[in-house]
């Protein structure tokens, strides 16, 4: 059973445009939403993550929108550029316990120029 | 070092042979992860150490599979009679436990890119 599913698998948008990548899960206990950023030959890297008492979070270009009644949370990505383009994951883990992240199937963005 | 650190980066094997990747956390870190990424896919879950608990090993695809965590720090993947459908890059990630309502993050490794032939 996969705790936390991610959409779409792939995406192409064009440079300027929005990139949004969606998450959900199931387990009401998940108190903390990384989003991890891998560029082709490295490992992921954290880009921006949001805890459930706020509802978005925004560093720079990108926002994390966070729905707790829905248990969905989204990666929008503004004016893109073709330096984002990258593999995003989003995870999930209960931070105050044994602090096991789940992580989505991942997302591959592609921004063209 | 200061980063999560993956050995060999490449690894070249013959199928029906077995391989060892080695994975040396970030000093500290009590929790320690291995996935699987077959080329441009997501994170195949593999194994998940935490402390002296019992690991984690429901995402082991079969039983050539294994991973070991000594002394609570280093990890190593033993891969047993390799086929090419376990060609992947290999990642290791670890985290630190933390209590409260501190942030904590995953540290990934560059990976081990396993090639069977």
């Amino acid at each position: 059973q996969q705790q936390v599913k991610q959409s779409p698998q792939s995406l192409i948008v064009q440079k300027g445009g929005i990139s949004i990548i969606n998450c959900a899960y199931e387990n009401t206990a998940f108190d903390y939403f990384p989003w991890y950023q891998q560029f082709p030959g490295k490992g992921p890297a954290l880009l921006i993550a949001i805890r459930p008492d706020v509802s978005e979070k925004k560093e720079g270009r990108f926002t994390i929108s966070f729905n707790k009644s829905a248990k969905q949370f989204s990666l929008h990505i503004m004016d893109s550029q073709p330096g984002d383009s990258a593999t995003y994951f989003c995870a999930a883990t209960v931070s105050y316990n044994f602090n096991k992240f789940y992580f989505g199937s991942g997302t591959k963005l592609n921004v063209k120029p | 070092g200061a980063g999560v650190s993956q050995s060999p980066s490449n690894k070249v094997t013959e199928k029906g042979k077995d391989v060892e990747l080695r994975c040396d956390p970030i000093s500290g870190h009590t929790a320690l992860y291995w996935y699987r990424q077959s080329l441009g896919q997501g994170l195949e879950f593999l194994i998940y150490f935490q402390g002296n608990s019992a690991p984690d090993k429901s995402g082991l695809p079969s039983d050539r599979f294994s991973a070991e965590r000594t002394g609570g720090s280093v990890s190593t993947l033993t891969i047993q009679r390799t086929q090419q459908e376990d060609s992947a890059v290999y990642l290791c990630a670890s985290s630190s436990r933390v209590g409260g309502n501190k942030n904590t993050e995953a540290f990934f490794g560059q990976g081990t890119r396993l090639t069977v032939v």
